[in-house]
């Protein structure tokens, strides 16, 4: 059974930084393309960055374009976002997602939540 | 970027009942990668539908999509008490990758 495991979330004053991971495990990891997928309190799901299985190509909404770094280390299964310079409005849950066939997202993890507040 | 407006934002309906949930697209949705997601209270989204038609894997035969180009539906037969969740659809035709606002199938 395909398992994503985030990790990473917590408190953090506007300004500051966060780095989220996601342990992906029982699939070919390096195969498939993974994205980032967050859900304000009460509110829809955005996908805020991509990255393809070989990481050499990257996606990023405009809401966190120049903050935010999507990486993924394939040796070890795992993915990553950076988060900088973080706002209010990052507030979220954050869930990792694998891409299926021609891109919808088969797997989510359970999610890691980000609460940015002085 | 493709908007999907999804309707109505909330479905009533008694155990037993037939939903039909709507997603339309601000443009043509490429190759049908439109997707159908349920979602319920505290849990993360779950793949209902893609490629517009195709059921995700273990989805019952009672959920079923539909739709090509800009107008898309999501029918569920007969309702089961556990379907009465959020849905959203989402286009997956090129990068920006964009979800609608979201449907809540509640009890009546």
């Amino acid at each position: 059974e395909v398992q994503l495991l985030e990790s990473g979330g917590g408190l953090v004053q506007p300004g500051g930084s966060l780095r989220l991971s996601c342990a992906a495990s029982e699939f070919a990891f390096s195969t498939y393309a993974m994205s980032w997928v967050r859900q304000a309190p009460g509110k829809g799901l955005e996908c805020v960055s991509t990255i393809s299985g070989s990481g050499d190509s990257t996606y990023y909404a405009d809401s966190v374009k120049g903050r935010f770094t999507i990486s993924r280390d394939n040796s070890k299964n795992t993915l990553y976002v950076q988060m900088n310079i973080l706002r209010a409005e990052d507030t979220a849950v954050y869930y990792c997602a694998k891409h299926g066939r021609a891109g919808s997202f088969d797997y989510w993890g359970q999610g890691t939540l980000v609460t940015v507040s002085s | 970027e493709i908007v999907l407006t999804q309707s109505p934002g909330t479905l009533s309906l008694s155990p037993g009942e037939r939903a039909t949930l709507s997603c339309r697209a601000s443009q043509s949705v490429t190759s049908s990668y439109l997707a159908w997601y349920q979602q319920k209270p505290g849990q993360a989204p779950r793949l209902l539908i893609y490629g517009a038609s195709s059921r995700a894997t273990d989805i019952p035969d009672r959920f079923s999509g539909s739709g090509s180009g800009t107008d898309f539906t999501l029918t569920i037969s007969r309702l089961e008490p556990e379907d009465f969740a959020v849905y959203y659809c989402q286009q997956y035709g090129n990068s920006r990758r964009t979800f609608g606002q979201g449907t809540k199938v509640e009890i009546k």
